[in-house]
């Protein structure tokens, strides 16, 4: 069965630096999404993304965060200068089609943030 | 708006004791989506179930029910007979077709004791 794909599953780095975070969606899907979990914490929508442009984007997605589709394959999250509370788990989701009747988003297995 | 409640925060159980974890939904759209999910400790978010506003039957799976009631803007779900394995974060979502983004509850911490 196909899956969303995340890498990497853990980053480690100093405040201030530059992450890129990657997903590769599911190959027919046209909707892509990045959520974040603080630890112990529900879910929350970052961005959602299609046809090479930002839909819809949360309070939270700031002028920190940029999101890419870099290749017909690869979508990326990109923070430009960490802080210590963008320590998180990020998750990529992929839809195929939005608004059909019969939709489910797909998520990536996470990638884990921790900002020292 | 759309907000979805977990008003359970934490449950404990014993193996094979029936437990039912509650979700409410708030939303103005006449079509929209309901969803949980399944964390456990590794992290990853585990689809289990989808239901659209316009389909309020039950559904069983195995070990797994869920309650949808629009008049009480609920969707519950139970596992039968609980099973360690089932220890977990277990959330509710809702999407609204005409956003697609997932409003997630809190989520409930299910924990199963042998």
């Amino acid at each position: 069965e196909p899956e969303v794909t995340q890498t990497p599953s853990h980053q480690v780095t100093q405040m201030g630096q530059e992450v890129i975070l990657r997903c590769v969606p599911i190959s027919n899907h046209l909707y892509f999404y990045w959520y974040r979990q603080i630890l112990g914490q529900k879910v929350e929508f970052l961005v959602s993304f299609y046809n090479n442009e930002i839909s819809e984007k949360s309070e939270i997605f700031d002028d920190q965060f940029s999101v890419e589709r870099p290749d017909g394959s690869n979508f990326t999250l990109k923070i430009r200068s960490t802080k210590l509370e963008d320590s998180a788990m990020y998750f990529c989701a992929s839809i195929k089609v939005a608004g059909a009747l019969q939709e489910t988003q797909y998520f990536g297995p996470g990638t884990r943030l921790l900002v020292l | 708006a759309q907000k979805v409640t977990q008003a359970q925060t934490e449950i404990s159980v014993v193996e094979k004791e029936d437990v039912t974890l509650d979700c409410v939904y708030e939303t103005r759209d006449t079509t929209y989506y309901l969803f949980w999910y399944k964390q456990p400790p590794s992290g990853e978010l585990v689809f289990l179930i989808r239901r659209n506003s316009f389909d309020e039957q039950n559904e069983i799976s195995g070990r797994y029910s869920w309650n949808f009631q629009k008049s009480t803007s609920s969707f519950n779900f139970t596992i039968t007979a609980s099973q360690v394995v089932d220890s977990a974060v277990y959330f509710c979502a809702l999407s609204a077709i005409t956003g697609n983004q997932f409003y997630f509850g809190t989520g409930t911490s299910l924990t199963v004791i042998p």
